[in-house]
Formats: structure tokens, C-alpha cells, sequence
């Protein structure tokens, strides 16, 4: 029952490096979602995907991309990292309203 | 926009006590849902209690249970009898539930958290 799986753990960048985050549910959920986790400030939604096929933007969109590339999978890009973007990543899903999230187990990104 | 506000940073209880952690939150809608997650050191985020808005009974979870207060948009956790094991940050979430294209979801909001150290 591997749930959420989220890849990788922990990564070091460099300034204006790029890199996807990747995730995979298991699950059959619909929605999917990106969070950061930063201290003092809880998490915040990136993107998030309703269902297959669809993205939208959450709270803190500027400087990542998403793509839903089918039902198990949403991953997240960071095109050209900045050191605000260091930070603690959390993909969820969940089956529809109403339901709890299930979470991955995060990536600790650091960009210097 | 929904707000979420937990006022107590941190926390700490002697194990085998009871502590209450506080969660408030601002909304117009009438219908949602809320929730309280663990986050322990191990980062993983797990699912503590579960509440419908439209439920005027509390939520319980063996040691878990909510004071869920519609109307002054109150919504804390007690934990009973407290284990070393319940050491951990404690985050309260709003979820406002959305319909687009025959698909139901919701999004969550969470509050700042709190750091509950439980002392042997």
C-alpha cells in the first residue's frame, strides 16, 4: 500500500538550475495537489489538479509549473530555482470533497 | 479567502495529561469541512479527526476529540491521556469544497501550527 510516493527526498540546487518534482498515487483519487511548507507558515497551495486533464493555480503559483500527466501522476517544475524556493514539498491527493488528504512524504529542496 | 489561525506556537504537557490546542478560522460559506493533522519528525503529515461542518456532534478518535463551535468559528483538538508518541507539530485545516466539470474537490487551508512536546 505504497499511497503517495513523492521523488526525490532531498535535493541541493544551484541559482537558475531547474528540476521536476515527481509524484505518483496509487490510489485511483481525482485531485491532486502541491504544497510548500515553510517555517511559521504552515502550507501553502501551489497548483493543484481537480481531476485528469485539468491544473490550476493556488495560493503561491510564481516561479513553478505543474503538469498532470495522467491519473497517478502530478509532478511540479521549477524552471530556474531561487533561493525562496527553498522549502519542504508535499504532494497529496484525495478522492473528492469532503475526504482527507493522503500526503507524500515531502522533499526537502535547498537552493543556494 | 479562508483564514486559519492557531494563536499557540508551542505547547507542552506532562504525559498522561490532557491538552487542548486551539484553532480558529474566517469564512462566508456555510458548508466545509474541517481537520487536524500530526506532523512528527519523521515530516510525514497524517490525518488526526475529521469534521462536517454540518454536524453539530464533536468528532472523536479514541484519545482525539474536537470542541467544534459553528458559530464563533472555533475548532480545537484535546488529546487525552497524552503519549510520548503524540510529540509532534499540529496543523488545523479548512476545506472548502468546489464542483468544476462533474468532478467534486477540495482545497485546504492550514494554519501556522503547533509544536506539542509531551514531557516523561
Amino acid at each position: 500500500n505504497a499511497g503517495v510516493t513523492q521523488t526525490p527526498k532531498f535535493q541541493v540546487l544551484k541559482t537558475g538550475q531547474s528540476m521536476t518534482l515527481q509524484c505518483a498515487q496509487d490510489m485511483n483519487h481525482n485531485s491532486m495537489y502541491w504544497y510548500r511548507q515553510d517555517p511559521g507558515m504552515g502550507l501553502r497551495l501551489i497548483y493543484y489538479s481537480a481531476s485528469e486533464g485539468t491544473t490550476d493555480k493556488g495560493e503561491v503559483p510564481n516561479g513553478y509549473n505543474v503538469s498532470r500527466l495522467n491519473k497517478r501522476e502530478f509532478s511540479l517544475r521549477l524552471e530556474s530555482a531561487a533561493p525562496s524556493q527553498t522549502s519542504v514539498y508535499f504532494c497529496a491527493s484525495n478522492l473528492r470533497r469532503g475526504y482527507g488528504y493522503t500526503f507524500g512524504s515531502g522533499t526537502r529542496l535547498t537552493v543556494v | 479567502a479562508q483564514t486559519v489561525t492557531q494563536s499557540q506556537p508551542e505547547m507542552s504537557v506532562q504525559e498522561a495529561e490532557t491538552v487542548t490546542l486551539s484553532c480558529t478560522y474566517d469564512t462566508s460559506e456555510n458548508n466545509y469541512y474541517l481537520f487536524w493533522y500530526k506532523q512528527p519528525p519523521s515530516r510525514q503529515m497524517i490525518l488526526v479527526i475529521r469534521q462536517e461542518a454540518y454536524k453539530q456532534q464533536n468528532a472523536t478518535e479514541n484519545r482525539f476529540s474536537v470542541n467544534f463551535q459553528k458559530a464563533a468559528k472555533s475548532f480545537s483538538l484535546k488529546i487525552s491521556d497524552s503519549q510520548l508518541g503524540d510529540t509532534a507539530m499540529y496543523f488545523c485545516a479548512f476545506m472548502k469544497s468546489f464542483n468544476a466539470g462533474g468532478t467534486s474537490y477540495g482545497k485546504l487551508t492550514f494554519g501556522q501550527g503547533t509544536i506539542l512536546t509531551v514531557h516523561p
